[in-house]
């Protein structure tokens, strides 16, 4: 069964502490690995996809990074304004438009 | 501006009653979805519709109808059957696959 799995489930930093968060994956071959950044009573928003392992793709002071079972979202120097649950998502190849999401990592960053 | 329009922000139902809650896109996305949110869960999907008049059940659809009579609209219907719907309702849409999903604000559904 394809799964997605995240950790911590939460994590509290100081402003400038640099950390990652975690994304285990389990599918019967992946097309396509998403982090969605999620404020409070908003929709995710969109940061990357990774396709294949190695892959590596930044945006400001956000990092991530593919192998074949997991994906890191590096966070360097964070603000407060990072503070938000990132989400992790998958397609497989057998699944068709079918995306499976983990339950989130929700960061709190102390100014 | 392009994007996803989701309305209401927030809904109360009564229980028996049935809500439906709309969604609109005008990134002339193929592809829609609707997942449900509940807390300290990741996002189920429900529905969703790769074409007009084109839909497939999700992992939890039971409860739950849709229709796809536009590319632009794919309205999510809450039936009394549902036995637990209060939660977050998202909406997406996306180009294809493998391709990123797009999301709408979200709606906040509460039974009474």
């Amino acid at each position: 069964e394809d799964q997605v799995t995240q950790s911590p489930e939460a994590l509290r930093l100081q402003e400038g502490e640099s950390s990652s968060l975690n994304c285990s994956y389990t599918v019967s071959g992946l097309r396509g690995l998403f982090w969605y950044r999620q404020d409070p009573g908003k929709g995710p928003e969109f940061l990357f996809t990774l396709y294949s392992a190695g892959e590596e793709k930044e945006k400001e002071r956000l990092k991530a990074t593919l192998t074949k079972k997991e994906s890191f979202l590096h966070i360097t120097a964070p603000k407060p304004e990072d503070s938000a649950t990132y989400l992790c998502a998958v397609q497989a190849r057998a699944g068709g438009f079918k995306t499976i999401f983990g339950a989130g990592t929700r960061l709190f960053v102390k100014a | 501006d392009g994007g996803i329009t989701q309305s209401p922000k927030y809904l109360f139902r009564k229980e028996g009653q049935n809500v439906t809650l709309s969604c609109e896109q005008n990134l002339n996305h193929d592809a829609m979805y609707w997942y449900r949110q509940d807390p300290g869960q990741g996002l189920r999907l429900i529905y969703y519709s790769q074409i007009v008049n084109d839909f497939q059940k999700g992992d939890i659809a039971e409860g739950y109808s849709v229709s796809r009579e536009k590319k632009e609209s794919f309205p999510l219907t809450v039936t009394s059957a549902q036995k637990n719907p209060t939660a977050f309702y998202l909406c997406a849409s996306s180009i294809g696959t493998p391709n990123e999903q797009f999301f709408g604000p979200g709606t906040r559904l509460t039974v009474l």
